[in-house]
């Protein structure tokens, strides 16, 4: 079935260090991919979106691009700050007509001063 | 802040008994869904809504679960027996008719003592 796997577990940077989180897909139909990012006791956000092959897709400071030959969705920032310091989800909408987002297992990206 | 209004944010229930989350959609949103956030983080999905029909529910969901969205009410969700593994951050997400990008409340935590 469709699934995500995502860079698992704790990512600890330090701040101005690029950031890079790796996510990959399965699924045998085109759909949208997506980036969430979720602050401690605060509701989950849209950070991308994308369902275009090879177009970069940027939002506050981060990027990623949607390549469909190697199934991958990679979040990107070229310098880390304290504030990205959060619970990131790479997520896939499901191409049936459930309308639900397949997600990830998350990855805690923890950026030290 | 989030336009997803989910209450209440926190219920402390023993086991066995009924825990009940309600949750407004962002306004123009049909489509609302509810995930379960457990103590790794991991998102499950629960059920979905298109207006007042049920688009999807996984087995847990319909055993043991009771999930509404009337039309002019605040949708809910409610465990008719709580068990201690139902201890998590129940979110609640709306999105448009066209649209598959979810927006998220901030959550109901339940403790389940």
């Amino acid at each position: 079935g469709d699934s995500v796997t995502q860079t698992e577990g704790l990512v600890t940077l330090t701040e101005g260090l690029p950031v890079m989180l790796n996510c990959t897909y399965q699924t045998a139909y085109s759909t949208f991919l997506f980036w969430y990012v979720q602050h401690l006791n605060e509701a989950p956000k849209l950070l991308l979106k994308s369902s275009t092959d090879n177009k970069r897709t940027e939002h506050q400071g981060f990027h990623a691009t949607l390549h469909k030959s190697s199934s991958s969705f990679h979040l990107q920032k070229s310098s880390a700050q304290l504030s990205d310091s959060a619970l990131y989800y790479c997520a896939l909408s499901d191409p049936g007509n459930t309308r639900k987002l397949i997600f990830g297992l998350g990855t805690t990206l923890q950026v030290q001063p | 802040n989030s336009k997803v209004i989910q209450t209440p944010r926190y219920l402390v229930k023993g086991q066995g008994q009924k825990a009940k989350m309600r949750c407004i959609p962002e306004k123009g949103h049909p489509v609302v869904f509810w995930y379960q956030q457990n103590k790794n983080n991991e998102f499950k999905f629960l059920i979905n809504f298109q207006n007042q029909e049920v688009l999807q529910q996984i087995d847990m969901t319909e055993k043991r679960f009771s999930a509404e969205c009337p039309s002019n009410s605040p949708c809910s969700l409610e465990i008719q027996s709580s068990e201690a593994g139902d201890s998590a951050l129940y979110l609640c997400a709306s999105s448009r008719n066209s649209g598959n990008t979810l927006y998220f409340g901030e959550g109901s935590r339940l403790i389940v003592v």
